[in-house]
């Protein structure tokens, strides 16, 4: 199985800052990545995939980069609603494999 | 609208059978796969496996292989997850995803199963 991990596992962030999580996997998986946001008790929701795709709805401040190993999400200017777990996952190869999660905390 | 509708909760023995559904509407069902997927408290999300609806062709992660079967009605529009042997580490919940369009890996999510195993 690809294993796919995160970093930071926590990240403190203020309004209007701007903030990357890294994805790494253990394989190349081309740009086969998906990015989820998940609020408390609620299904994730996909913000890109293929890695740098925006899935549709999506704000713009919301980009996603990268492809082989290496992947980022980026939050241009955080908002209030931003605050919440994110999860990489790829879909190159079966099981698809998740990240162990990035929650982000207001500071 | 695409829309998923998972059952209720469920409390097991450990030992036990559990099978959920996840009824669908707002498209042809066959033109879709049906994932299923489960989050344990705190944990990462974990892909179990796959139907494809259209001809009921199955994939399973290794790690669920024997223990997870996944089958649908194409009458009712449901697709159904069975896991068995239920042990404490199968708490958690449950969610049916349809998968994506183009490129996506994934579209629309059920609003999750609690499974929890305890005796």
């Amino acid at each position: 199985d690809i294993q796919m991990t995160q970093s930071p596992s926590t990240l403190s962030a203020s309004v209007g800052d701007r903030v990357t999580i890294t994805c790494r996997a253990s394989h190349s998986i081309s740009s086969w990545l998906a990015w989820y946001q998940q609020k408390p008790g609620k299904a994730p929701k996909l913000l890109i995939y293929k890695a740098s795709s925006l899935e549709s709805g999506v704000p713009s401040r919301f980009s996603g980069s990268g492809s082989g190993t290496e992947f980022t999400l980026t939050i241009s200017s955080l908002q209030p609603d931003d605050f919440a777990t994110y999860y990489c996952q790829q879909y190159y190869s079966y099981p698809y494999t998740f990240g162990q999660g990035t929650k982000l905390e207001i500071k | 609208q695409v829309q998923l509708v998972q059952s209720g909760a469920e409390v097991k023995k450990p030992g036990a059978s559990v099978q959920l559904s996840c009824k669908t509407s707002g498209y042809t069902f066959t033109t879709y796969a049906m994932h299923w997927m489960r989050q344990a408290p705190g944990q990462r999300l974990e892909w179990m496996g796959w139907i494809d609806a259209g001809d009921g062709n199955t994939r399973y992660s290794q790690k669920f292989q024997g223990r997870v079967t996944i089958t649908r009605d194409t009458s009712a529009s449901t697709a159904y997850m069975e896991l068995s042997s239920l042990r404490s580490e199968d708490t958690a919940v449950y969610y049916c995803v349809r998968h994506g369009d183009g490129s996506r890996p994934v579209g629309v999510w059920g609003q999750g199963t609690l499974v929890t195993v305890s005796s």
